[in-house]
């Protein structure tokens, strides 16, 4: 499979602990994008990279989320203390080029905080 | 209020009907309209993809596009179980997939 990989599909975890995700985009493609969906609402844009450089920051993205992309291929994605409000699907999608529409998203990471 | 509203159904009609689904939007700003498609437990698939005003069709789909009205729209000819999932709406105000803006998603089921 070729497609867009997350892992782990599925964490469980105590308020206040920290987490980290991790994204495997398409081979050749140089954006990688972080998105955020609760249940019954659409994703919603929290950053995304060109390469290795982050271009862009949602407000959504507190001092508590960081996200990296060394050496422009894969991506994590931390969140430390987390809080109930946390507990969302993280989506990662990639596409091929600047001006390119097409979004491949992985099957994302559900988040649940106790 | 949201920048993009969409009905979040939920949608039931019998195989074979025709389906609309529909957005609005209040950013004119915005150019650049997209459909997905997001089965349970997966990511959303892009379905359609249109450009300023008009109509794009792609098999049984159409996508319409209203920017003086700031209305969008799916259609879903000759409609199967398969077609049964969460439909999402997206916007952008730039060229490329950066910096979506969703809707709520409309969730449909077809039955056979």
């Amino acid at each position: 499979d070729t497609g867009v990989s997350q892992n782990p599909r599925h964490k469980i975890t105590k308020r206040g602990q920290n987490v980290t995700f991790r994204c495997d985009p398409i081979s050749e493609h140089n954006r990688l994008y972080w998105y955020r969906q609760t249940l019954g609402q659409g994703p919603e844009f929290l950053t995304y990279f060109q390469n290795e450089a982050q271009l862009e920051k949602s407000r959504l993205l507190s001092d508590r989320f960081s996200a990296e992309r060394p050496k422009g291929s894969f991506s994590t994605l931390e969140i430390q203390r987390t809080e109930q409000g946390d507990s969302a699907m993280y989506l990662c999608a990639s596409s091929l080029g600047e001006d390119s529409e097409k979004l491949f998203f992985g099957s994302g990471t559900q988040l649940s905080v106790l | 209020q949201k920048e993009v509203e969409q009905d979040p159904g939920p949608l039931s009609v019998p195989e074979g009907a025709i389906v609309s689904l529909n957005c609005t939007y209040s950013n004119s700003a915005f150019q650049y309209f997209m459909w997905y498609r997001q089965y349970s437990r997966k990511g959303p698939e892009l379905l359609m993809y249109t450009y300023s005003s008009g109509n794009k069709e792609d098999g049984r789909f159409t996508a319409q596009v209203d920017k003086s009205s700031k209305y969008i729209s799916l259609f879903i000819r000759d409609s199967q179980p398969s077609d049964s999932a969460t439909y999402l709406c997206a916007m952008s105000a730039i060229q490329g997939a950066q910096k979506l803006v969703f809707g709520q998603g409309t969730r449909l089921t077809i039955n056979p």
